[in-house]
């Protein structure tokens, strides 16, 4: 059975940081894209950042360039979210998320969510 | 504000069929590139819907169907159930903003 765990969610001041971290499992994950998306309190979805399979190539969205870093280990099956000098806006669930190809893909749709972990950032 | 442009919400009563929107532009859903759609439950895993505009994944009723044209697409729901209740969110690719783009979200109330 495919599975996503988030971890690593929580209460953070602005400007601190934080490191999510998914466990992957029931599934080939070298094989596949990986995305963090999130969604604000009463907002809409937004994706935040994207990992090829191989991890050749990173992409993120503008808002987040050069504070959030994305990295995976495929030999441990795990993705991960690194985010520095976090701010306020920064406060939302967030899912990690299987492509249903190796990311490369634009029209690749997310074909598997984790539950989300929360991140509040908050003084 | 969302790139993409859903209802806030729609309802039906039980057996109904209703109808959810997604209005892009031609950098998105008018460029050609597919719309998938998601539902979300409070407190569980988003779940894929609908992909390429019009594809069920394994398990989706065929009460849910999707479609496309010109710079929007629709998720119709038949056969209306409660347990459909729960947010839709429609998603495409933006080649102006070199990104994924999603929909503001639609709230689902089965009356």
């Amino acid at each position: 059975q495919m599975q996503l765990v988030e971890s690593g969610g929580g209460v953070v001041q602005p400007g601190r940081s934080l490191r999510l971290s998914c466990r992957a499992s029931g599934f080939t994950f070298n094989n596949f894209g990986m995305f963090w998306v999130r969604q604000a309190p009463g907002k809409g979805l937004e994706w935040m950042a994207l990992i090829w399979s191989d991890g050749s190539n990173k992409d993120y969205v503008d808002s987040v360039k050069g504070r959030f870093t994305i990295s995976r280990d495929n030999s441990k099956n795990m993705l991960y979210l690194q985010m520095n000098y976090l701010r306020v806006e920064d406060t939302a669930m967030y899912y990690c998320v299987k492509s249903e190809g190796s990311g490369r893909g634009k029209n690749d749709a997310l074909e598997m969510w984790g539950q989300g972990t929360m991140v509040t950032v908050s003084s | 504000q969302s790139v993409l442009t859903q209802p806030p919400s729609v309802s039906g009563a039980p057996g109904q069929r209703v109808t959810i929107s997604c209005t892009g532009s031609r950098s998105n859903i008018g460029a050609g590139f597919d719309v998938h759609w998601y539902q979300l439950f409070p407190g569980k895993a988003p779940k894929l819907l609908i992909y390429g505009n019009n594809i069920r994944p394994a398990g989706v009723s065929e009460r849910f169907s999707g479609s496309k044209s010109g710079t929007s697409a629709s998720l119709a729901i038949t056969g209306l159930q409660a347990e459909d209740e729960a947010d839709f969110h429609c998603q495409s690719y933006d080649n102006r903003l070199y990104g994924l783009v999603f929909g503001g979200g639609t709230k689902l109330t089965v009356l």
